[in-house]
């Protein structure tokens, strides 16, 4: 139980298109989902919290009209980094929370993002 | 500062010895919980620990965590080639009140069992 989804694995785009990638809580329903960025050999750094029906929280220095976020359903989150730029490039993950007591996470496989 | 923060940065042990990893954070938390991530993947949750245990145990895992000092440790006994990975705790952001559940994570061990 408890398996998030995320797609695509890895996607190359060039600087300026948009893409979006999806987050899907496969066996479970997750009102609310987070967004992580990860760089090489680095920790995960929280961009968003995503709660189903209103609309992210974003961190501080995250730029919202960059990295947008729509938690549509309760089993889907998506994330689409318009007009990417090569430093955009980086390993994006979402987790959504459980519903037991003490919230644990489950995060998705990630995704590999670059832009050239 | 960030919460979360591991030592050692890396660990290299031959297959059978024990790793023990370790983690100190600043805030007060409610839970602790220990991530693995395998190069390039996701994070596999491994144990969560609550503010008033003290230690826990899962299989070759085991947990403590000492809310006096902020720290927890991680110890993978019997070690394997496949627990080569990269662990990360992870503490969550509230405090006594009700909060977003948002997790902080630390910069991470990176452990290589040598076989």
């Amino acid at each position: 139980g408890a398996v998030v989804s995320q797609h695509p694995s890895r996607v190359i785009c060039k600087s300026g298109t948009s893409v979006k990638i999806e987050c899907r809580s496969l066996d479970f329903q997750a009102t609310t989902m987070f967004w992580y960025r990860q760089f090489p050999k680095k920790s995960l750094m929280l961009m968003a919290t995503s709660n189903e029906g209103s609309k992210a929280t974003y961190e501080q220095g995250v730029e919202k009209d960059k990295f947008l976020i729509n938690h549509a359903s309760l089993t889907l989150s998506t994330l689409t980094v318009t007009s990417a730029h090569p430093e955009d490039s980086s390993f994006y993950i979402c987790s959504a929370l459980g519903t037991g007591g003490w919230y644990e996470q489950y995060f998705g496989p990630g995704t590999r993002l670059t832009v050239t | 500062s960030q919460q979360g923060e591991e030592d050692p940065q890396a660990l290299s042990i031959q297959e059978g010895e024990n790793a023990t990893m370790n983690c100190s954070y600043k805030t007060s938390i409610n839970n602790l919980q220990w991530y693995r991530q395998n190069s390039g993947r996701g994070l596999v949750h491994l144990i969560l620990i609550r503010s008033n245990e003290r230690e826990k145990h899962s299989g070759r895992l085991r947990v403590t965590l000492d809310t006096s000092k902020k720290s927890s440790s991680l110890l993978i006994t019997a070690s394997r080639a496949a627990d080569t990975a990269s662990y990360f705790c992870a503490t969550d952001a509230r405090g006594s009140g009700a909060g977003s559940y948002q997790l902080t994570f630390g910069k991470g061990t990176k452990l290589s069992v040598i076989p």
